[in-house]
């Protein structure tokens, strides 16, 4: 199976703080998404990304959140001032070919965010 | 209506006995179809795709009714390690998946 990586496993924050989740997707992908998980919900998608722009968002992803490709490799996802209800797991996911619909998740980024 | 719909379960079955889960989705221009399954605090992990004539990974078997637009699992055989969630998940379009609530099974020795 292919793999996604995600960094840090857990972040803990205070409210209106700002954190970066890190993502490392398969290879040489141009498309990557952000899914969020609050707990006991159901897995909730945010934002997909292809060729280093936002091509679909969730009325989730507000303007406290952003992503980015900072390297070519690695992108994340930024949420500028956490609130309360920001507390949830946090997965990216990539598909394993170009136009697939298969998609493969990290590890997922646990926020508590207190 | 919601985007997918599942059985809301928890099921619970002893070992080696057969369990179905159903579900529904809305999008009729939905084109893509999966079960993912979901141990505690993990990652969705991909099952399979699940296909218009249907298809078969060992002990699972995926159905797919667009008519109805209905979408089933079975799984033959249960062991101790199927116990997690399933997911019931279809593509909503520019390739986003949409996600069920998920069904809980838990399988007894």
């Amino acid at each position: 199976e292919p793999e996604v990586t995600q960094t840090p496993s857990h972040q803990v924050t205070q409210m209106g703080q700002e954190v970066i989740l890190r993502c490392v997707p398969i290879s040489n992908h141009l498309y990557f998404y952000w899914y969020r998980q609050i707990l006991g919900q159901k897995v909730e998608f945010l934002v997909s990304f292809y060729n280093n722009e936002i091509s679909e968002k969730s009325e989730i992803f507000d303007d406290q959140f952003s992503v980015e490709r900072p390297d070519g490799s690695n992108f994340t996802l930024k949420i500028r001032s956490t609130k309360l209800e920001d507390s949830a797991m946090y997965f990216c996911a990539s598909p394993e070919d170009k136009g697939s619909y298969e998609q493969y998740f990290g590890p997922g980024t646990r926020l508590t965010v207190t | 209506r919601k985007e997918v719909e599942q059985d809301p379960g928890p099921f619970n079955v002893p070992e080696g006995a057969t369990v179905a889960f159903n579900c529904t989705y809305s999008n009729s221009a939905s084109q893509s179809f999966f079960w993912y399954r979901q141990d505690c605090r993990k990652e969705p992990k991909l099952l399979m795709s699940v296909y218009s004539s249907g298809n078969e990974d060992g002990r699972f078997t995926a159905q797919l009714n667009r008519a109805s637009q209905y979408i089933s699992l079975l799984i033959r055989d249960s062991k101790l390690s199927d116990s997690a969630t399933y997911l019931c998940v279809v593509n909503g379009g520019a390739q986003k998946l949409v996600f069920g609530q998920g069904t809980r099974l838990t399988i007894n020795p």
